[in-house]
């Protein structure tokens, strides 16, 4: 069975400094790995997904994320937060074996200091 | 107009009303899903449809019936529902089967239902 484990619910950093945010994730097969991000009163949008190629991946607004199959995460990365990246990042995990099956995080608030 | 959009955007409905959401995605995708968001709980997947059929119901009270008539349409029909059913309805599709193995899922805006 999937699942998936947003280990920070809240995440608060300075404007300019990196982000951090992490996700385990638990799979039976070959897993598909996606980080999405959605804005007060808003969907959400795909920020990048893992889709067993490269290791690792690049998304947009400069964004990126290491899939590391040995220690089952996909933490999601940013080198310098600006002020517009303030929102709730979901880490979501599938696999075609499961056919529509999506296995959303709880979800992790972040914060940009100014 | 591109994506996947959603109607209304807000909606306001007594116990006692009717309502129908509505989702719409012009992305040429086969698959669609509704999804509730409630204030400080996981994303809840309620129902899936893929090429039109039903394929996941996620134990959702029968206050919510969805409908989907097309592959490009999808309907949530509302009616007697409670003050704990308020929250944010998120739609979303995405292409499943054939040779495509990357099926990311792509969200509408949402619609706040507030229920009084």
């Amino acid at each position: 069975a999937q699942s998936v484990t947003q280990l920070d619910s809240h995440v608060s950093v300075s404007e300019g400094t990196p982000v951090l945010l992490r996700c385990n994730y638990s799979s039976s097969y070959s897993p598909s790995l996606f980080w999405y991000v959605q804005h007060p009163n808003k969907g959400l949008q795909l920020l990048l997904k893992y889709t067993s190629a490269a290791t690792l991946v690049k998304g947009i607004n400069g964004f990126e994320a290491e899939f590391k199959k040995s220690e089952t995460s996909f933490h999601l990365t940013k080198p310098s937060a600006h002020m517009s990246d303030a929102a709730e990042y979901f880490c979501v995990v599938s696999d075609r074996n499961t056919g529509n099956q999506f296995y959303f995080g709880t979800g992790t608030s972040l914060t940009v200091i100014p | 107009e591109t994506g996947v959009t959603q109607t209304p955007r807000h909606l306001v409905m007594g116990m006692t009303n009717k309502k129908s959401l509505k989702c719409e995605q012009h992305l040429g995708h086969n698959a669609m899903y509704w999804y509730k968001q409630s204030a400080k709980k996981p994303l809840e997947l309620m129902f899936v449809y893929n090429f039109k059929e039903q394929t996941e119901n996620n134990s959702v009270p029968s206050r919510f019936s969805p409908e989907c008539p097309n592959s490009s349409h999808l309907f949530l029909h509302l009616h007697t529902l409670q003050p704990e059913d308020s929250a944010l309805y998120l739609c979303a599709s995405s292409q499943e089967g054939g040779a495509a193995h990357s099926y990311e899922q792509y969200f509408g805006p949402g619609t706040r239902l507030t229920v009084t």
